[in-house]
């Protein structure tokens, strides 16, 4: 089944050292997004791959990165993590942009990440 | 700016009863959707229900449907013969017209317990 892939699902890391967090689609779409969801709370928007063009919420910190080889993979960097980052992390995929027509965004499971 | 509100942070039904959640919403936007996305303890978010707003009848999918209210910005979700299945966080959504992101901006959620 085509599908969004999140590994690992569960990442411990210490605090200060970098991490890195997987996402993979067979869905051949166009836009990847990372979302960060901390405990009951909302999903909020870090950034999102529109092909390659990269582009960024003005509110994310510098500490994440993101990285779009091809198509199907796109990976998050945490630089240097805090005890602030520690949530859940959520990839999503669509077709073209949700804000133009209907575009389904389709979510992996996540990776939760817990930062000591 | 775009707003997804939801009131109730948790709700509890009866297995097989029917619960309504609730969400309103801020939009400058005359034709957009809106979603409803369930969020099972542990596992992926997926879609439930969307509408679009031109349409004026109400969307439905099997035991769940909406009472789309536009003039009053009200979009419900409605559970119908509620299973145990259906426990989970859901969020209500509308994609970010106003930015260039594309992505999602999502309620705070509400956490539905089913009881047997």
């Amino acid at each position: 089944d085509a599908m969004v892939i999140q590994n690992p699902r569960y990442q411990v890391t210490q605090f200060g050292k970098p991490v890195t967090l997987s996402c993979s689609q067979t869905l051949n779409h166009n836009v990847m997004y990372w979302y960060q969801q901390k405990s009951s709370q909302a999903p909020k928007l870090l950034f999102h791959y529109y092909d390659k063009d990269f582009n960024n919420e003005a509110d994310t910190p510098d500490n994440f990165q993101s990285r779009r080889p091809n198509t199907s993979f796109c990976f998050l960097d945490i630089r240097s993590p805090g005890l602030g980052d520690a949530a859940m992390y959520l990839c999503a995929t669509s077709r073209g942009l949700s804000g133009r027509g209907y575009n389904e965004q389709f979510f992996g499971p996540g990776t939760r990440l817990t930062v000591l | 700016a775009q707003t997804v509100t939801q009131s109730q942070p948790e709700m509890s039904v009866q297995e097989a009863e029917t619960v309504t959640l609730s969400c309103t919403y801020d939009t400058s936007e005359s034709d957009y959707y809106l979603f409803w996305y369930k969020q099972p303890p542990s596992r992926q978010m997926i879609l439930v229900i969307r509408q679009e707003a031109y349409k004026q009848q109400n969307a439905t999918e099997n035991r769940f449907s909406v009472n789309f209210q536009k003039a009053a910005k009200s979009f419900s979700l409605k559970i119908s013969d509620s299973q145990l299945g259906d426990a989970a966080m859901y969020f209500c959504a509308s994609p970010n017209y106003g930015g260039s992101q594309g992505n999602l901006i999502f309620g705070k959620g509400t956490k539905l317990s089913v009881k047997p």
